[in-house]
């Protein structure tokens, strides 16, 4: 079946820091990948997406690769702004699930000055 | 802009009362709707998905005589929650398809029953 597995939060990063937020994957077939970002009281909103293995997704400054060899695709961002606190979720999904979307846990991010 | 409208963004209703929550796509026509339910702290469930014209499909464990989800035309998906008791307080929001669009998601409901 599908899932997603995300690391647990919460992060606490000073400003400037560098930031990785793990994700791994079960798949059957060959999904898209994304990661979500939603901001306190809000909806979920697209940071980015990875199609296809090697694909790599870039938005904002954030970076995440679609490893197929150690289904993985870890966000990165290499320095972190206090605008960047919200919550981040690890999903997968596209036409191969029919647009059925598998989310992680998420994973809570704050920034301090 | 947004391309997904959810309305309301918060509610607040008494227990045994029912709360319509509507998802509109708005420059597009929407063949695939989704409902998700986020518990605090915790991902997005999905609940159940909704073709235009057709009986949604509900997942394992959502009761379909308490949510009751209609998409009657391309652009408007409703969900009502039915006779509402506080363990249904949670954040709903509904994601839209089209047959060439991305996936869009609304801002989501915040459903407070008292």
């Amino acid at each position: 079946g599908n899932s997603v597995t995300q690391m647990e939060g919460p992060v606490t990063l000073s400003e400037e820091a560098f930031l990785t937020i793990n994700c791994t994957y079960t798949a059957t077939g060959y999904p898209s990948l994304f990661w979500y970002v939603q901001y306190p009281g809000e909806g979920l909103q697209l940071l980015l997406k990875a199609t296809k293995a090697d694909d790599k997704g870039s938005n904002k400054g954030f970076e995440a690769t679609y490893r197929k060899e150690t289904t993985s695709f870890h966000l990165e961002k290499g320095s972190v702004q206090v605008s960047d606190s919200a919550v981040y979720f690890c999903a997968l999904g596209g036409a191969n699930t029919g647009n059925q979307f598998y989310f992680g846990t998420g994973t809570s991010l704050t920034v301090i000055p | 802009g947004a391309v997904v409208s959810q309305h309301p963004s918060w509610v607040i209703c008494k227990s045994g009362t029912s709360v319509k929550i509507e998802c509109r796509s708005l420059d597009f026509q929407a063949t695939t709707m989704f409902w998700y339910r986020q518990f605090p702290k915790q991902s997005l469930m999905l609940m159940a998905t909704s073709n235009e014209g057709s009986k949604a499909t509900y997942e394992q464990g959502v009761e379909k005589d308490k949510f009751l989800i209609n998409h009657a035309s391309l652009t408007l998906s409703t969900l009502t929650v039915t006779s509402a008791h506080p363990e249904d307080s949670s954040f709903y929001i509904c994601s839209a398809q089209g047959e060439v669009s991305p996936l869009h998601f609304g801002n989501g409901t915040r459903l407070t029953v008292t």
